[in-house]
């Protein structure tokens, strides 16, 4: 079967750093995404992974392990608006397969 | 920018209406895609679209047809409004490339009564 796995939710102090695991099992990987929705909004292209390593773009850096079925992504500098559900998602041939998201709440 | 928009914000409708959710992007992307978000299930593709005049179901395509009879424009309808047709539905649109990335419309909230 196919089903990608990250946490429900999780909580992080201002300024910190929080990593966010996403674990997938699916047929097919053209590659993998991480979108950030804040609430009642529209999701937002973050990041995309096809190779296995890092892929840095400025506070938000994202990692895949296609061997392993894993990515996470890493945000440093927390701030009270990276307050966002965060989706990771695997494309196949056109489609995209969507793990349920991840809830981040920034604490003062 | 690539621009989704979606009509509708908002929708209330009755059961057993006939329902049409309309989306449009300026990017001229070949791909097109419906989805349903609720709470604890995420993302889930009803219908999407490669061309002109061709679909392909998804994931929970029972209840909703498309159609898409310019490159720029598809339509979600639900045939028959149901309760448990009452949603947050989301349009996106993507190149026909490896990178397809997509992007989203603000999407459109409908309750279903």
């Amino acid at each position: 079967g196919q089903n990608i796995d990250q946490p429900t939710e999780m909580t992080a102090t201002e300024g910190a750093i929080v990593q966010i695991n996403c674990t997938y099992q699916t047929s097919g990987f053209n590659g993998l995404f991480w979108y950030q929705q804040h609430a009642g909004e529209a999701p937002t292209f973050l990041s995309y992974n096809v190779l296995d390593g890092l892929e840095e773009k400025g506070r938000f850096s994202s990692f895949l392990s296609r061997s392993k079925g894993y990515s996470y992504l890493l945000l440093k500098e927390l701030q009270m608006k990276d307050s966002a559900s965060y989706l990771c998602a695997v494309s196949g041939t056109y489609k995209y397969i969507f793990g349920t998201g991840t809830r981040l709440k920034v604490l003062a | 920018d690539v621009k989704v928009t979606q009509s509708s914000r908002y929708l209330v409708k009755r059961t057993g209406e006939k329902v049409f959710l309309e989306c449009v992007q300026d990017m001229d992307h070949e791909n097109m895609f419906w989805y349903r978000q609720d709470p604890g299930l995420g993302l889930r593709l009803i219908y999407f679209s490669y061309d002109v005049k061709m679909k392909e179901k998804g994931d929970i395509p029972e209840g909703y047809s498309v159609s898409r009879e310019k490159k720029e424009r598809f339509s979600l309808i639900l045939e028959s409004a149901s309760t448990n047709q009452t949603s947050m539905y989301l349009c996106a649109s993507s190149l026909d490339n490896p990178k397809n990335i997509q992007y989203f419309g603000a999407g459109t909230r409908l309750s279903v009564l």
